[in-house]
């Protein structure tokens, strides 16, 4: 069963840093782009960024709203991609969803973890 | 970048047909043929149901379609059946430097 399973989301007070884990199964996780997308308690979707797959050398891209404050990495090897986020703010409270990617089209989410930014 | 409108909601009664609007730019909607539509039940995560304006996924049931003009997509659920009600999102490639961008959400109640 192709499948993704977030982890690592928390309480964490705002300036602080989190690094979120999602494990993929039942494909190749080499093969495809991998994006991450938030969604604020009782709010609606935003895409958060993605990384490209070893052909295309791993690039990644960040929504501007958390460029220069989360970093999207993988590691193949483990069937794992991660988000570190770094001086957070009380605004990425959310549950982030690891999604995998198919050309322009999000075809499978993880159920997600929830991050709260609070002091 | 602002999301994509879409009207709150929506409602119909089982078996009739109810159509979603999905209104961007000409950077985004209407720039792409690369729209897709999620379905979200409460609690749960989203689930594609329409790729690329027109496609459906497979096991995706044929009563979903979806089409674009200029600017705005839409997605119709015809022969509405009550495991439709959900909240459903469009998305849009926005180019390089904005990427995606998705939708406000419109909650579709069946009466």
């Amino acid at each position: 069963e192709v499948q993704l399973v977030e982890s690592g989301g928390g309480l964490v007070q705002p300036g602080g840093s989190l690094r979120l884990s999602c494990a993929a199964s039942g494909f190749a996780l080499s093969d495809h782009y991998m994006d991450w997308a938030r969604q604020a308690p009782g709010k609606g979707l935003e895409w958060v960024g993605r990384t490209r797959n070893k052909a295309n050398s791993y690039t990644t891209e960040y929504a501007a709203s958390v460029r220069g404050r989360f970093t999207i990495s993988r590691d193949d090897s483990k069937s794992s991609l991660y988000l570190q986020m770094n001086s957070l703010k009380t605004e990425d409270t959310a549950l982030y969803y690891c999604v995998r990617r198919v050309f322009v089209a999000f075809d499978i989410w993880g159920p997600g973890t929830m991050v709260t930014v609070s002091s | 970048q602002s999301a994509l409108t879409q009207p709150p909601s929506a409602s119909g009664s089982p078996g009739q047909s109810v159509t979603i609007s999905c209104t961007g730019t000409s950077s985004d909607v209407g720039a792409y043929n690369y729209v897709s539509w999620y379905q979200q039940h409460p609690g749960k995560a989203p689930k594609l149901m329409i790729s690329e304006v027109t496609k459906r996924p497979s096991g995706v049931p044929d009563r979903f379609s979806g089409s674009k003009s200029g600017n705005t997509a839409s997605l119709t659920v015809s022969g509405l059946q009550a495991e439709d009600e959900a909240d459903y999102y469009c998305s849009s490639y926005a180019g390089s430097n904005i990427f995606f961008v998705f939708g406000t959400g419109t909650k579709v109640t069946v009466l």
